[in-house]
């Protein structure tokens, strides 16, 4: 099974700060790696598909990167609605599984 | 706009079978660019998948519920379903339905959620 490892487990960040969450596979799984968001009471939101992909309408401050086993999301300039939980999941084989979550956190 | 809804008991009894449906409206479940899956949030933590199917019946669970776990679907009615069986209290949690994309392997549409509590 793939073990997907995120970090921080949760950060303080200002709005208009830059802020970038790490998300590590087990194993190399080429480019399926995906980026959610989830608010409290909500289901997740996917931002992010294929490492680098924006969804359609989710903001372009939101951009991710890698490949193999190392990946990144990266809020160019976070902004009020952006405080949430961030979780990566990937999909290069089954079971799927999810990283352990960012909370990003008002400072 | 594609939606999902989670239906099921909120409460279940320790032992008893886990039963919840997830109908699809806005589009059909029987397409061949689609995954329906189910995963399960417990409270305060993180996400599980834990199984899908494909139109055709295919199923795909997680190895670590795969004893007690049945997915099926009714394309008929555009619905497809979770089975989980000899539940306990650690299988109290948010369980979510979702769409999952063929190519990508990513969730574009999620259902709302139904928290289901394992209690007696």
């Amino acid at each position: 099974d793939i073990q997907m490892t995120q970090s921080p487990s949760s950060l303080s960040a200002s709005v208009g700060d830059r802020v970038t969450i790490t998300c590590r596979a087990s194993q190399s799984i080429s480019y399926y790696l995906n980026w959610y968001q989830q608010k409290p009471g909500k289901a997740p939101k996917l931002l992010i598909y294929g490492a680098s992909s924006l969804q359609s309408g989710v903001p372009s401050r939101f951009s991710g990167s890698g490949s193999g086993t190392d990946f990144t999301l990266t809020i160019s300039c976070l902004q009020p609605e952006d405080f949430a939980t961030y979780y990566c999941q990937q999909s290069y084989n089954t079971p799927l599984s999810f990283g352990g979550g960012t909370k990003v956190e008002i400072k | 706009q594609l939606q999902l809804q989670e239906s099921g008991p909120g409460l279940v009894k320790p032992s008893e079978t886990l039963s919840l449906t997830c109908t699809v409206s806005g589009g059909s479940i029987s397409s061949s660019s689609y995954y329906w899956d189910w995963i399960r949030q417990p409270p305060g933590k993180g996400l599980e998948w834990i199984g899908n199917i494909y139109y055709s019946g295919s199923t795909y669970y997680n190895p670590s519920l795969k004893s007690r776990v049945t997915i099926s679907v009714d394309t008929s009615k555009n619905q497809f379903f979770l089975l989980l069986n000899s539940v306990t209290a650690a299988d109290t949690a948010v369980y979510y339905c979702a769409r999952r994309v063929y190519n990508s392997g990513c969730y574009d549409y999620w259902g709302q959620g139904t928290l289901v509590t394992v209690s007696s």
